[in-house]
């Protein structure tokens, strides 16, 4: 247990559809991140939010919308999906964006999204 | 920008020592860190070097060779529950952290 939730594990959506994902963490940390991990590839950054402040958006499609309403939760608004977007979406924290605490993350165990 | 080059796999016996390298290219430099992530799970964080040398943490060492961008995660006494995808990562100068694409360390009996 490293004090990340994510729901759901698994999500299997058409192009079409809209849902969410969603992220808690019970650290008390400031910092939050989403992260995709596709298949022998590197984990990609998305979206930073610190102190509920979005400080970086890696130029990611507008299909895929944050939302940080307080410290302890993060969502990620998924609609019109491609094929492509399948992947491991990992959120995670860390006590401050800088500083040699933000050094050491702490990761959900991800939702695998299949689009169909 | 920054890149992180590592092995891809790895395949190492019960009992063994593994080296995982990592090369780096970065803009700026705050250090390198390791994470472990079993099929399925969480990537997990291992350790984190800022200053050259080697670290240790039980079975689990880090090095660090700033000059030579380099660094490795040292496994010693492989166990099977060590099978897992191993991330080298490095800070990027807007504080967040770039990973690798991971090595992949299968453990054998």
């Amino acid at each position: 247990e490293t004090g990340v939730t994510q729901t759901p594990r698994h999500l299997v959506m058409g192009m079409t559809n809209k849902k969410s994902l969603k992220c808690e963490q019970h650290l008390g940390h400031n910092a939050m991140y989403w992260y995709k991990q596709s298949a022998k590839k590197p984990l990609e950054l998305m979206f930073v939010y610190s102190l509920e402040e979005r400080v970086e958006n890696n130029s990611v499609p507008s299909r895929f919308s944050p939302e940080c309403p307080n410290s302890s939760h993060l969502f990620l608004h998924l609609h019109t999906l491609q094929p492509e977007d399948s992947a491991l979406y990992l959120c995670a924290s860390s006590q401050d964006l800088t500083g040699v605490s933000n050094e050491k993350l702490f990761f959900g165990s991800g939702t695998q999204l299949s689009v169909l | 920008g920054q890149s992180l080059e590592q092995p891809s796999e790895v395949t190492a016996v019960e009992g063994a020592i593994v080296q995982i390298n990592c090369t780096y290219q970065t803009s700026g430099f705050y250090g390198l860190s390791w994470y472990q992530q079993h099929d399925g799970g969480a990537p997990t964080f291992l350790s984190y070097n800022a200053l050259d040398g080697l670290e240790e943490t039980g079975r689990f060492s880090s090095f660090l060779s700033r000059s030579d961008s380099y660094g490795y995660l040292l496994l010693q006494e492989l166990q099977m529950k060590d099978s897992a995808s191993y991330f080298c990562a490095v800070r990027d100068q807007g504080g967040k952290l770039i990973f690798g694409q991971g090595t992949e360390l299968s453990v054998k009996p």
